[in-house]
This record gives structure tokens, sequence and C-alpha cells, in this order.
């Protein structure tokens, strides 16, 4: 079945550091992808997405490219700030045979940034 | 514009007791998903609904949880019984009808058991 498999946390920078989070996905059909961000105490909001194979996702400076031969997703950023701190998700979106959005998210990486 | 909204925020509730959280989806959206997340741990699937209908309760347990989307009203995940290991953040997620659409989280609703 789908899947995704991304980078155990926690993962400590500091500010100004270049970031990677690693994620794969194991996908029957084509997918779309997407990470997800948590801040404590909050519910999950989108960061960006990829609908497509070499579609790049990018949001407050943030970037994934959708890699379909490697079957990656790997999140990176530049200079990451102290208000980057948070846990992200990396997920999936299968349409399915019903045509239906199943999503199936990765267990996430806890990010802290320190000053 | 008002996002998914869930309610409560909070709540606290002995062993054996019931639970029933609500979510309002987003407007002009008819797909409501639950999630649970346990401490320190990612999104685990429990079901996804659609108005009146339940698509798939892959990730439900089979006993003591039901869910519900009725034609008019919010989503309902009904805990029935609670015990300690129930206690987590439970999160309703809602899309439009899009093979490309993103989900839209609630706040989320925090049930710790006693």
């Amino acid at each position: 079945g789908d899947s995704v498999t991304q980078m155990e946390g926690p993962v400590t920078l500091s500010e100004e550091a270049f970031l990677t989070i690693n994620c794969t996905y194991t996908a029957t059909g084509y997918p779309s992808l997407f990470w997800y961000v948590q801040y404590p105490g909050e519910g999950l909001q989108l960061l960006l997405k990829a609908t497509k194979a070499d579609d790049k996702g990018s949001n407050k400076g943030f970037e994934a490219t959708y890699r379909k031969e490697t079957t990656s997703f790997h999140l990176e950023k530049g200079s990451v700030q102290v208000s980057d701190s948070a846990v992200y998700f990396c997920a999936l979106s299968d349409g399915g045979v019903y045509n239906f959005n199943k999503f199936y998210f990765g267990s996430g990486t806890k990010l802290n940034v320190k000053p | 514009n008002a996002g998914v909204m869930q309610n409560p925020r909070h709540l606290v509730r002995r062993r054996g007791q019931e639970a029933r959280l609500r979510c309002s989806p987003m407007k002009g959206h008819s797909h409501v998903y639950w999630y649970r997340q346990l401490p320190e741990e990612g999104l685990k699937f429990m079901v996804y609904l659609q108005k009146e209908n339940i698509i798939d309760e892959s990730g439900m347990p089979k006993e003591r949880f039901s869910a519900e989307f009725p034609k008019e009203g919010p989503s309902i995940l009904r805990i029935q019984q609670v015990v300690r290991g129930d206690s987590a953040a439970y999160f309703c997620a809602s899309s439009p009808l899009s093979r490309t659409g993103e989900l839209f989280f609630g706040e989320g609703s925090r049930l710790t058991v006693l």
C-alpha cells in the first residue's frame, strides 16, 4: 500500500543553517505530495505541495521537488529561523479507485532552531 | 472565511465515560477526515466521511469508536467507555472533491482521560 517515510527527529540547527528533511514515498499511482507544518499547540498547515513529477513546491523560503525516479520529496531551506521551529510532516494524496482523496502522513520530524 | 472548526478544544473525561468531538468543515467542503495524534507521534488516519456516508473507516478501532457526518450539522467522532489510551489529540480535516486537493485542518481536540 501507499506510505510515506521521513527522517526521524529531532533535528537541531543554529539560526541561518541549511535545512534538509528527507522524505520518500511508496505509491501505486501518481500521487500528489505535500509538506505540512505543525506549530506547538496548533493544527497542521499546508506548507507546500507538488502535483506531478519534477514539480517544485515552494513557500516561505522552503522548497521541495517531486522526484519520481527516486520517489522522494525532500524539504529544504537555505537559512532557517527560530520561528521555523515546528514539526514537519510529509504526506501524499492518492486519488485512488473511487477518485477520492486519501492522505498518508509520515511520522513527522521535529525541528528545533537555536538562536 | 471560517476554517475548519473543532470543539471542544480540550476535553477531560474519566475512564468509562463517553467523549464526543465535533467538527464543522470549511464552507463548500463535503469531505471530512479524522486523524489521531498520540503524544510524540505522527498522525494516524481514522476515518473518511462524506455527508451521510462513511467512505473509509479502515483506521477506526473496531470497538467503542464511531463517526458520523449527517446531512445537517457537524461531523461527530464518538468514543464510548473511554480508557487512558484514548488520550490524544484528534484532528479533523476537510477537503473539496479534487484529486490534487489539499487537506485543511482544524486546531484539534485534545482528549485527556483520567
